[in-house]
């Protein structure tokens, strides 16, 4: 079974700086997505990132990036020029590519605020 | 885009009574949704995908007696608690698979506003 790993709990940056949310996971599968959401206090969840992993590049959005590392099964967001709308919870999930597996399995999540 | 809704947004009931929780894909049509629970300050815990036209696919430890799943369209998706009890009270999201082919988002889940449920 697949299983996604965050690790800090909550995380504060100051308004403008950047910071870097960590997620590990773990699978025997060679392909699969990973993702990045964003929960803020409306509770509505909202994709922030996604990376195929068999993709070498990189993604991008904007002011987010990830850091992919296939190898160690590292999987970190990267959020340039904080902003107070960036403050929520974060949460890392996995999806598998096997017909009939197409559940996401999330991390714990990251609160993240942000210091006017 | 993509829009799922979700219907209520919040109810509170009696123990004892059934709830039904509506998940609706607006602009698109959903052979697949998944149902989520969420518990205060805690993730995304998957409880059931729900198939248009067959049986949901509950996961281990959910109850399927006491969470209906009915899939009735390629559109809509209900999630009844039934004998709802004080401790099934959380915060219930639902999502929808976007397989619009040539879709920028073709195999991406969007996720419904949620429904809070507080079972008295």
């Amino acid at each position: 079974a697949q299983t996604v790993t965050q690790s800090q709990p909550e995380m504060s940056v100051q308004e403008a700086e950047t910071v870097t949310l960590s997620c590990t996971y773990d699978t025997s599968e060679s392909d699969y997505y990973l993702f990045w959401y964003k929960q803020p206090p409306s509770r509505q969840m909202i994709l922030v990132i996604r990376q195929e992993a068999y993709k070498q590049q990189n993604a991008t959005e904007n002011r987010f990036s990830v850091n992919f590392q296939k190898a160690a099964k590292s999987f970190s967001l990267k959020i340039s020029d904080s902003q107070l709308g960036d403050a929520a919870m974060y949460f890392c999930a996995y999806k598998g590519l096997r017909s009939g597996n197409e559940k996401l399995t999330f991390g714990t999540g990251t609160r993240l605020t942000i210091i006017p | 885009g993509a829009v799922v809704s979700q219907h209520p947004s919040w109810v509170i009931c009696k123990s004892g009574t059934s709830v039904k929780i509506e998940c609706r894909s607006l602009d698109f049509q959903a052979t697949t949704m998944f149902w989520y629970r969420q518990f205060p300050k805690q993730s995304l815990m998957l409880m059931a995908t729900s198939n248009e036209g067959s049986k949901a696919t509950y996961e281990q430890g959910v109850e399927k007696d006491k969470f209906l799943i009915n899939h009735a369209s390629l559109t809509l998706s209900t999630l009844t608690v039934t004998s709802a009890h004080p401790e099934d009270s959380s915060f219930y999201i639902c999502s929808a698979r976007d397989l619009r082919q040539g879709s920028s988002s073709y195999n991406e889940q969007f996720f419904g506003p949620g429904t809070r449920l507080t079972v008295l």
